[in-house]
């Protein structure tokens, strides 16, 4: 079956990083997805990586992936207040469809 | 993302009435969806349309109903609203011709059914 979990809250302190940790079952997932929500706005595509990918970086933005134990990870660097957000990890087998996860909740304290 | 929109923003209503929820975007895609959130369930598919004439059920399309007007526009309707139908609803567009399956979001529709 398909499932996507990830954690529901991370607090850290502004100037840290952030790792928000995602796993997935679907071994033929062909593409892996970052989404943030912002306090009443929808969702807004951060990054993406390929399933034969292991590594992607973006400016603070890390993403990080393990097919063999189907984990997904974005590390955020130097984050900041403006981080905080709800994070949505994601994947798709390229049908059109995605899976979501429940969603990541960064809390950034100054 | 301004190029998909959704009206209303906001809608209370009462147990039994009938809503539509509407989707319009300017981003020329085929591919349109509608999806619940709901605190701790993440999103969840209600349906989804790969074209004016293709439109199939999610995994919670029980209560809910579609119509895909136009290329540019597909609508939600609750035909008799029920309080657990309260949620966050988006609509999302995507390309069937970009390499991944990028979707991208309205603004949401905060329904509450009282």
């Amino acid at each position: 079956g398909e499932d996507v979990e990830q954690s529901l809250f991370l607090s850290v302190r502004e100037g840290d990083s952030s790792v928000i940790n995602c796993t997935y079952t679907d071994s033929s997932s062909t593409y892996l997805y970052w989404y943030k929500q912002e306090p009443g706005a929808g969702l807004q595509l951060l990054t993406y990586i390929f399933s034969n990918m292991d590594m992607k970086q973006d400016q603070r933005l890390t993403v990080l992936l393990n097919k063999k134990d189907k984990h997904l990870s974005l590390r955020i660097a130097d984050t900041q207040t403006g981080d905080s957000a709800i994070y949505f990890c994601a994947e798709s087998k390229g049908t059109g469809k995605l899976i979501f996860g429940q969603g990541t909740t960064l809390q950034v304290k100054p | 993302d301004a190029d998909v929109t959704q009206t209303p923003r906001n809608r209370i209503t009462k147990t039994g009435k009938r809503i539509m929820l509407e989707c319009s975007q300017t981003k020329g895609h085929d591919r349109m969806y509608w999806y619940r959130q709901d605190p701790g369930l993440g999103l969840r598919l209600i349906y989804y349309s790969f074209d004016v004439k293709d439109i199939n059920k999610g995994e919670i399309s029980d209560g809910y109903s579609v119509s895909r007007q136009a290329q540019a526009k597909f609508s939600l309707s609750l035909e008799s609203a029920i309080p657990n139908q309260t949620a966050l609803y988006f609509c999302a567009t995507s390309d069937r011709y970009a390499g991944p399956d990028t979707q991208y979001f309205g603004p949401g529709t905060r329904l509450t059914v009282l």
